[in-house]
């Protein structure tokens, strides 16, 4: 099975500030993988599909780039709104698996 | 506009069983495989399983977690997917989403979400 490692677990930031999330594979995904936020109490939302696609109605500060094992979501110019859980997806091969969250406090 | 809602979740006793339904609109159904996610309060997500469409043999497949309690099932002709937990344990005890891909799409994994059924086993 692949395992899904990112970092940091939790992070404080600012409003306007630019961060990046990093999600790495234990074996390669080509480019299969996905960016979700959560925010308390609601179902997970899509940023971002195959590593660096930007899902329709998501604002251009959030992106994404990677292939193979290291991936990274970057969020520019943060907003307070951004608080939430991020989770990184891979479905390159079954059983999908999920990163364990990256907590981002505002 | 592409909708999905789950329900069927309950609270229920250790050992018992549950059948939930996950009931979409805005989509040709037969073309999605679907995938049912768990999280468990306070935890992160846990894909649970997932269906094939029927083109594609319309097979199930399962995390090592659950294999062996849970089925996954779809019924084409009402746009429904099926998650039935067998011996239900505390452990289970989570809010289960579902989502799907178009098939034919591999890429486009999780576009949309139902807001979940909440499963409490006690």
């Amino acid at each position: 099975d692949i395992q899904m490692t990112q970092s940091p677990s939790v992070m404080s930031a600012s409003v306007g500030d630019t961060l990046n999330i990093t999600c790495r594979a234990s074996q390669g995904v080509y480019n299969y993988l996905a960016w979700f936020q959560q925010k308390p109490g609601k179902a997970p939302k899509r940023l971002i599909y195959t590593a660096s696609g930007l899902h329709p109605g998501v604002p251009s500060r959030f992106s994404g780039r990677g292939f193979g094992t290291d991936f990274t979501l970057t969020i520019t110019s943060l907003q307070a709104e951004d608080l939430g859980i991020y989770y990184c997806l891979q479905h390159h091969q079954l059983p999908y698996s999920f990163g364990q969250g990256t907590k981002l406090e505002i | 506009e592409v909708q999905v809602l789950e329900s069927g979740g309950d609270l229920v006793q250790p050992g018992r069983s549950l059948r939930l339904s996950c009931a979409t609109s805005g989509i040709r159904f037969e073309d999605y495989e679907m995938s049912w996610v768990r999280q468990a309060p306070g935890r992160g997500l846990e894909w649970v399983g997932l269906i094939r469409t029927k083109g594609h043999g319309g097979s199930a497949d399962y995390a090592a977690s659950v294999k062996g309690r849970f089925i996954i099932s779809r019924d084409d002709s009402k746009s429904v997917a099926f998650l039935e937990v067998i011996s239900l344990t505390p452990e289970d005890t989570a809010v289960y989403f579902c989502s799907g891909r178009p098939a034919a799409v591999h890429y486009d994994i999780f576009a949309v979400w139902g807001r979940g059924t909440t499963v409490t086993v006690s």
